[in-house]
């Protein structure tokens, strides 16, 4: 059984530009959702995939935009990039439905400077 | 709308002795909770759940936690640390449902001594 990927592992981007990261589901897992995990603080939710589509979103602008792909795998855009949004960026896949446990990634780390 | 109080930012035990996160969460409908472990520089890895079967939950490495309604906690413990424990332990509610669905605590970070 393969784990959740991420891709980058680390990320150094300038500020006002665009980045993407991605994410592969652990097979057998329709639902992907991302977090961003600042510094010091417990991961923030910014949206959640199923099916292809936005199921859910968290307090984040529009300019945090994603992708869920048929084969469950998914993308995490990020436009006009803040020094605020340097962060570790975490993916989870599970079945859908809360009482279900989610399995995260390792990670990308991104930095904006 | 759910939330997650995770009572104190550190904890700090010495190897052989007891273990207690304090984690207390509100919710508006019958919620799953979970723990997690994130090592430095690790993703996070799932300790134990709750999803309304027995309310004492047993867990990986020797943690568990137990369910409390009347209270609304959900405090993790272990009879006895090893320094292979230390590390960000992080309280998560879920309402069950669709969607946003996962809200986590500000997270415990727990120091073993020697």
């Amino acid at each position: 059984e393969t784990g959740v990927t991420q891709s980058p592992t680390h990320l150094i981007k300038t500020r006002g530009q665009q980045v993407t990261l991605r994410c592969s589901s652990q097979s057998g897992h329709n639902t992907v959702s991302w977090y961003q995990q600042a510094l010091g603080q417990g991961p923030q939710f910014i949206f959640q995939y199923y099916r292809e589509e936005e199921n859910g979103r968290g307090n984040f602008p529009p300019r945090f935009s994603g992708l869920q792909f048929p084969n469950y795998s998914s993308e995490l855009n990020v436009n006009a990039l803040e020094l605020d949004d340097s962060a570790l960026y975490l993916c989870a896949s599970s079945l859908a439905g809360g009482k279900y446990e989610q399995y995260f990634g390792p990670g990308t780390r991104l930095t904006v400077t | 709308a759910q939330s997650v109080t995770q009572l104190d930012s550190h904890v700090s035990v010495s190897e052989g002795t007891p273990v207690l996160l304090r984690c207390n969460y509100s919710s508006s409908y019958s919620p799953s909770l979970f723990w997690y472990v994130q090592h430095p520089n690790k993703g996070l890895q799932l300790l134990l759940k709750y999803t309304s079967a027995a309310t004492l939950v047993k867990g990986i490495n020797g943690f568990e936690a137990e369910f409390k309604k009347s209270e609304t906690s959900f405090h993790l413990t272990k009879p006895s640390a090893h320094m292979s424990d230390a590390a960000e332990y992080f309280c998560v509610v879920s309402d069950r449902g669709y969607g946003q669905n996962f809200v986590f605590g500000p997270g415990t970070r727990l120091s073993v001594l020697p």
